[in-house]
């Protein structure tokens, strides 16, 4: 298994602020996902980070608002730019090795925006 | 891609075995069956995951139907550990998709 750390686990911002959010995992990794869960919903991909390449976004999410980078094989960051109370949600980052194998979860990032 | 149908909630008592039920009716031969679940205020965690055969784990086991059109996640005795939001999720590529799951209650 690869374990992910992220941080910060919550924080509480000012609407028009940024904040950067980290994911480390112990091992080398190809392929790494951002997800957001909005109060009492499942999870929604936000953009899958491939190490070497640009992110790629799902429909409804754009790179100005996250920006995403992916420097090398075991971190990654998702930035929640020029935030408003609409994106008081938990992110999540994840991870895994191909369709046959488990996928692992942060503990996610509780923001709040006030 | 194929959609995943599940139960908006299912109830349990301790000790006692749990079947959570997923509708795939429009599943590709290529596409993996992943059951994960959430519990309160974690990230999801994986519980198991089958193509076509029938799979066993220390948590749980995975029965698939024979024509893949749905599966059954067993509990084969539910804790109050296992109160979480399941998910079942089809995998036709590397990205993961979640519907919104079953909210299992265990009642002691």
């Amino acid at each position: 298994s690869a374990v992910i750390s992220q941080k910060p686990s919550r924080d509480i911002c000012q609407r028009g602020t940024s904040l950067t959010i980290q994911c480390q995992v112990d091992s080398q990794v190809t392929m790494m996902f951002w997800y957001r869960q909005q109060p009492g919903q499942s999870l929604t991909l936000i953009a899958t980070a491939n190490q070497g390449s640009e992110a790629t976004y799902e429909s409804g999410f754009v790179i100005d608002k996250f920006p995403i980078s992916r420097p090398n094989l075991t971190f990654s960051t998702l930035t929640v730019s020029n935030m408003s109370p609409e994106d008081s949600s938990i992110y999540l980052c994840s991870h895994h090795r191909g369709l046959n194998t488990e996928a692992f979860f942060g503990q996610g990032t509780r923001l709040t925006v006030v | 891609d194929a959609k995943t149908t599940q139960p908006n909630s299912m109830e349990s008592n301790e000790e006692e075995p749990v079947h959570l039920p997923c509708n795939h009716s429009t599943i590709s031969g290529t596409d993996y069956i992943h059951w994960y679940r959430q519990l309160p205020s974690q990230g999801p965690e994986y519980v198991i995951h089958g193509l076509t055969s029938n799979v066993n784990n220390r948590m749980a086991s995975l029965a698939i139907a024979e024509d893949r059109k749905s599966s059954t996640l067993i509990l084969h005795r539910a804790t109050l550990r296992d109160a979480a939001v399941y998910y079942c999720i089809l995998r036709p590529r590397n990205d993961m998709r979640f519907g919104a799951g079953t909210r299992l209650t265990v009642k002691p």
